[in-house]
């Protein structure tokens, strides 16, 4: 099963500017992450942000979380070629629940 | 950080066959693990729940018989696809939960792809 929705689908910016990806979800959570898959490879954990948290920052990674509209984001500031990956979020309703995949949104920085 | 393995990384095999993919956590144990399948340009779907030392619980429209899951150790987790067909061609992922360190985070494999001819 699949929770939510990624908006957008694809998106493509130029090297240096700012990317913003949104993930909406459907049930209460306790907790949203985001992942980074590069083409044909495995997932890489970027950031887990808690159903009690608002914002939390990682290097030049920001999430935040709306529990009210169900709804997360993460930008990507100072984008580079090499973030050029598919970015999914990743909910779970409770601590150690299984974790359901959003549909992901595909990021291309051009050089 | 923790390690997760998967055996093999890709997979060529006949339509009938059955096939075992290997899930290993590599340096902390794990009672639960999870398999996820993924299609070309498709997000990951999650196939079922892997319990240590008991039956694994499969999503909704996954065959448990034609999947077949078997979490022997705290440390290891296989998925065998049994008669292969080409519908079943997919990029494979497993995760695991440490337990000892009592968090949330999941760590993923790096995928098995498998191709049925």
């Amino acid at each position: 099963s699949q929770q939510g929705e990624e908006d957008p689908q694809a998106l493509s910016i130029q090297e240096g500017e700012n990317a913003t990806m949104n993930c909406s979800y459907k049930t209460s959570i306790n907790n949203l992450q985001w992942y980074r898959q590069n083409s044909g490879r495995g997932l890489v954990h970027l950031i887990l942000i808690r159903s009690n948290e608002r914002e939390k920052h990682s290097g030049r990674l920001r999430v935040t979380l709306d529990t009210s509209k169900k709804s997360s984001s993460l930008l990507i500031t100072a984008s580079r070629a090499a973030d050029t990956a598919s970015y999914f979020c990743a909910t779970s309703k409770t601590s150690y629940d299984k974790v359901i995949f959003g549909p992901g949104t595909s990021l291309s920085v051009i050089p | 950080g923790a390690v997760v393995s998967q055996h093999p990384s890709w997979v060529i095999c006949k339509s009938g066959t059955s096939v075992k993919i290997e899930c290993r956590s590599l340096d902390f144990q794990a009672t639960t693990m999870f398999w996820y399948r993924q299609f070309p340009k498709q997000s990951l779907m999650l196939m079922a729940t892997s319990n240590e030392g008991s039956k694994a619980t499969y999503e909704q429209g996954v065959e448990k018989d034609k999947f077949l899951i078997n979490h022997a150790s705290l440390t290891l987790s296989t998925l065998t696809v049994t008669s292969a067909h080409p519908e079943d061609s997919s990029f494979y992922i497993c995760s695991a939960r440490e337990v000892a360190r009592n968090t949330e985070t999941q760590y993923f494999g790096p995928g098995t792809r498998l191709l049925v001819l």
